[in-house]
């Protein structure tokens, strides 16, 4: 496929179950970032990968979260214990270099997200 | 504060309307402003991008950055129902990666 896949596209799960949610990126893109979009907010900012550098986890809410990615490619965030405030659209994003620096080789390419429910 | 800020709308035009789409932000280091486009459950795409103050236009959208007082801009011309999306604006964060988003701006053009 041409663009970022993910899965499951959408989850719902009971609140203490843990999750899984993958990111496959777009072949040849070094960057790939995980975000969270909740009802009524904007994109939140999760946590960074590029190359073989350690990842920028800043952005995750809490240590019931944590990302791995991977070979490079794929990844994977898991969520543990999950809450009901878990509840989101969590969106992965590739990209053949880091930052704008240049011009749009920085451009985010998304996935169409992972939709969670936690009951 | 959050470092973007951006109405939620919903916003409703009749179609061949011109549509203005606004965003204020917080950081006036913020060097890269980015417009991203929404469809209903897919994720969004980058639809423009500026670098610092001024327009860019291309085709029916114009984006338009004032640093002075950290507003920006989204013009559509001519809207079609096609534009009816959610209209996401970013900036470049402190890190150049992790890019601020605002909440997004929903706009439905009716024919």
């Amino acid at each position: 496929g041409a663009g970022v896949s993910q899965s499951p596209s959408n989850k719902v799960t009971e609140k203490g179950k843990d999750v899984e949610l993958r990111c496959d990126p777009i072949s040849g893109h070094t960057a790939l970032y995980w975000y969270r979009q909740s009802l009524g907010q904007g994109l939140e900012f999760l946590i960074y990968f590029q190359g073989n550098s350690a990842p920028d986890k800043s952005g995750l809410p809490s240590d019931r979260f944590s990302a791995e990615r991977t070979g490079g490619s794929v990844s994977t965030l898991t969520i543990q214990r999950t809450q009901q405030e878990d509840s989101a659209v969590y969106l992965c994003a590739s990209s053949l270099e880091p930052g704008l620096a240049g011009g749009v080789s920085g451009e985010l390419f998304f996935g169409e997200g992972s939709r969670l429910t936690v009951l | 504060q959050k470092e973007v800020e951006q109405d939620p709308g919903p916003l409703s035009v009749p179609e061949g309307a011109i549509v203005s789409l606004n965003c204020t932000y917080s950081n006036s280091a913020f060097q890269y402003f980015m417009w991203y486009r929404q469809y209903s459950r897919k994720g969004p795409e980058l639809l423009m991008y500026t670098y610092s103050s001024g327009n860019k236009e291309d085709g029916r959208f114009t984006a338009q950055v004032d640093k002075s007082s950290k507003y920006i801009s989204l013009f559509i011309r001519d809207s079609q129902p096609s534009d009816s999306a959610t209209y996401l604006c970013a900036t470049s964060g402190n890190s150049g990666y992790a890019l601020n988003f605002g909440k997004g701006t929903s706009l439905l053009v009716t024919p």
